[in-house]
């Protein structure tokens, strides 16, 4: 598996709740933790999500992670303006390389 | 406050080689792992390449097993990516990355630089 399924784009308004998800396999979602990043036009990448389903200070509680198998989601609640951008999630695939999803844009209507 | 700057990004033909750097501040560059990770025009991130706290372990896609290779001089606070035989689809943003938790290989990506740029063209 080259990179972990997630959705080309999803969308909503603003105060909505939209949810992206991220397949894998077991060597990867099934057995590592998932980590998520939020990827806005022209800034580096921002950690938002680690060991599945924590937030590091200073990410607001309207996004909220968590697993269940080989599948994991990413929920941002209370949809925003400035949420809009690209959202990727990532796990360690087996001990040796680190995998990351196709990316979803998301689009705040 | 924690800062990862890339640099070394350039214009360069196949077949060459060029070498990027990332130099932290702010924290103690020793005690963390480093990852590599890029992305191509139009394309999302791809992972590159890790190594650990002290350069012991290292690990690389197989995109670019063979061809780069993953360094660190800690009393630099600089993180290296040597990239030879390089190809066109090697054009990318290269981003570095620190691991967390301190002296954990297998952690999450806390901080990301901004990224510098290579295209490589005849």
């Amino acid at each position: 598996q080259s990179v972990l399924t997630q959705p080309p784009s999803v969308s909503g308004t603003p105060g909505q709740k939209v949810t992206i998800s991220c397949s894998g396999s077991r060597s990867n979602v099934g057995f590592n933790s998932v980590s998520w990043y939020q990827h806005l036009p022209g800034a580096a990448p921002k950690l938002l999500i680690y060991t599945t389903n924590q937030r590091p200070s200073g990410v607001p509680d309207r996004f909220f992670g968590s697993k269940s198998g080989t599948s994991a989601s990413l929920a941002i609640t209370e949809l925003q303006s400035e949420d809009e951008g690209d959202y990727y999630c990532a796990a360690w695939d087996g001990a040796h390389s680190v995998i990351f999803g196709g990316g979803t844009r998301l689009t705040v209507l | 406050q924690v800062q990862l700057v890339e640099s070394g990004g350039t214009l360069v033909q196949p077949g060459r080689s060029l070498r990027l750097s990332c130099t932290g501040s702010g924290f103690n560059f020793y005690n963390y792992g480093m990852h590599w990770v890029r992305q191509a025009p139009g394309k999302g991130l791809e992972w590159v390449s890790v190594t650990s706290h002290d350069g012991s372990e290292s690990y690389y896609a197989d995109s670019v097993k063979g061809r780069f290779i993953i360094s660190r001089d800690n009393s630099k606070n600089t993180l290296y990516l040597q990239m030879n035989n390089v190809r066109n689809d090697d054009t990318a943003v290269y981003y570095c990355a620190r691991v967390r938790p301190l002296r954990v290989l297998r952690g999450w990506l806390d901080t990301w630089g901004r990224g510098a740029l290579v295209s490589v063209s005849s």
